[in-house]
């Protein structure tokens, strides 16, 4: 089965600054997706970005923004210009084509002001 | 509105019963899953079905059974088997782009 690891338990970011999540996965696939998933404290899951595995052009949405390394199995989040809001946990997840998906054990970011 | 929905939100059993938690989706999405969150160690998936009538079991599936006998349902039952229920357990279903979760129920086993 596919794993996601995500070495970072925590992550704090002075506001307005930029803080990067760290996510690497294995697999023997070549053709999956990758997610990052915002967790506020009222546990509803939000999407935050996604990156298909066949596009080598990094996802941006606004703020957010992914270093996608695929031969490296690599998944990182950069956050930019940090808000009060931006402040949860971060989930990194794979699917494959099968919807087999998986998810990382999470990085707390807490957001200073 | 579409969605998934959890039913109930928070739930208490006594040590020994069986509980089913309850998922319904209304987004026409073929795959549907279950995980279970304990403090610190993310989302483990429990189980997960591509289609009606089909499911596969997750890294964690011990003490737990599903069906997927209509697209829209996809209910978890937490057996007596299962040495440690207590947790947050959150339903999504998905489309290849994103998957969609319904706001979870809390089971607590006393």
């Amino acid at each position: 089965a596919q794993t996601v690891t995500q070495s970072q338990p925590e992550m704090s970011v002075q506001e307005a600054e930029t803080v990067t999540l760290s996510c690497t996965y294995d697999t023997s696939e070549s053709d999956y997706y990758l997610f990052w998933y915002k967790q506020p404290p009222s546990r509803q899951m939000i999407l935050v970005i996604r990156q298909e595995a066949y596009k080598q052009q990094n996802a941006t949405e606004n703020r957010f923004s992914v270093n996608f390394q695929k031969a490296a199995k690599s998944f990182s989040l950069k956050i930019s210009d940090s808000q009060l809001g931006d402040a949860a946990m971060y989930f990194c997840a794979y699917r494959n084509n099968n919807n087999d998906m998986r998810f990382g054990a999470g990085t707390r970011l807490t957001v200073k002001p | 509105d579409g969605g998934i929905t959890q039913s109930p939100k928070y739930l208490f059993r006594k040590e020994g019963q069986n509980v089913t938690l309850s998922c319904e989706q209304n987004l026409n999405h073929d795959a549907m899953y279950w995980y279970r969150q304990d403090p610190g160690q993310g989302l483990r998936l429990i189980y997960y079905s591509q289609i009606v009538n089909d499911f596969q079991k997750g890294d964690i599936a011990e003490g737990y059974s599903v069906s997927r006998e209509k697209k829209e349902s996809f209910p978890l039952t937490v057996t007596s088997a299962q040495k440690n229920p207590t947790a947050f357990y959150l339903c999504a279903s998905s489309i290849r782009r994103e998957a969609f979760f319904g706001q979870g129920t809390r089971l607590t086993v006393v």
